[in-house]
């Protein structure tokens, strides 16, 4: 099976730097993903990780390490509309996804 | 491309009657997801489709549930005989088999069941 751990709550301050981690336990690892997820919305896509370092796409980047089985999220210059669920999820083996239970961000003034 | 397709959005049943949910995928997308999401947890994985062909089922996946995807364009989900714990959202997702094979989310049908 597989095992997903992130924090259930945090909150930071606009402007301010984030950082999500994320640890999971599997065999046969195939990627690493971030989702957003806003109350009552869809999970949307932020970035996709399958091997070791940093990827980074504007505000949002990731990071991997399969030796570790640790992956982070890290949001700069924080906005209140990043106030939401950070979904990390592994692929392992098949197509689907393992979502963990998310880490809801709160983004305060 | 008007992305994934869930309907309804909302659905209101009584313990013990049968629900059905459809997701239209992104057109060129070959791969179709059904997950679950309940209050405070991530999506939990019910099936998934390969065209028409159903590859994957979880555990989670009782015999009250069925899905299918008979032309290999929309799906169904079916609930029969509903149960207060089948109160949840159930998502969609659809994906294209190149790169990372993201996940395309609908934005989710939700069941109350009283």
């Amino acid at each position: 099976g597989q095992n997903i751990d992130q924090p259930t709550e945090m909150t930071a301050t606009e402007g301010a730097i984030v950082q999500i981690n994320c640890t999971y336990q599997t065999s046969g690892f195939n990627g690493l993903f971030w989702y957003q997820q806003h109350a009552g919305e869809a999970p949307t896509f932020l970035s996709y990780n399958v091997l070791d370092g940093l990827e980074e796409k504007g505000r949002f980047s990731s990071f991997l390490s399969r030796s570790k089985g640790y992956s982070y999220l890290l949001l700069k210059e924080l906005q209140m509309k990043d106030s939401a669920s950070y979904l990390c999820a592994v692929r392992a083996g098949s197509y689907q996804l393992t979502f963990g239970k998310g880490t809801k961000l709160s983004v305060i003034p | 491309d008007t992305g994934v397709s869930q309907d309804p959005r909302h659905k209101i049943t009584k313990r013990g009657q049968n629900v059905t949910f459809r997701c239209d995928p992104i057109s060129e997308h070959n791969r179709l997801y059904w997950y679950r999401q309940t209050l405070g947890q991530g999506p939990e994985f019910l099936t998934y489709f390969q065209n028409e062909a159903q590859l994957e089922k979880s555990r989670l996946l009782s015999d009250r549930f069925s899905a299918e995807r008979p032309k290999g364009s929309f799906s169904t989900l079916e609930i029969q005989r509903t149960e207060q714990g089948d109160s949840a959202m159930y998502l969609c997702a659809s994906s294209y088999p190149s790169g990372a094979n993201v996940l395309t989310f609908g934005a989710g049908s939700r069941l109350t069941v009283l």
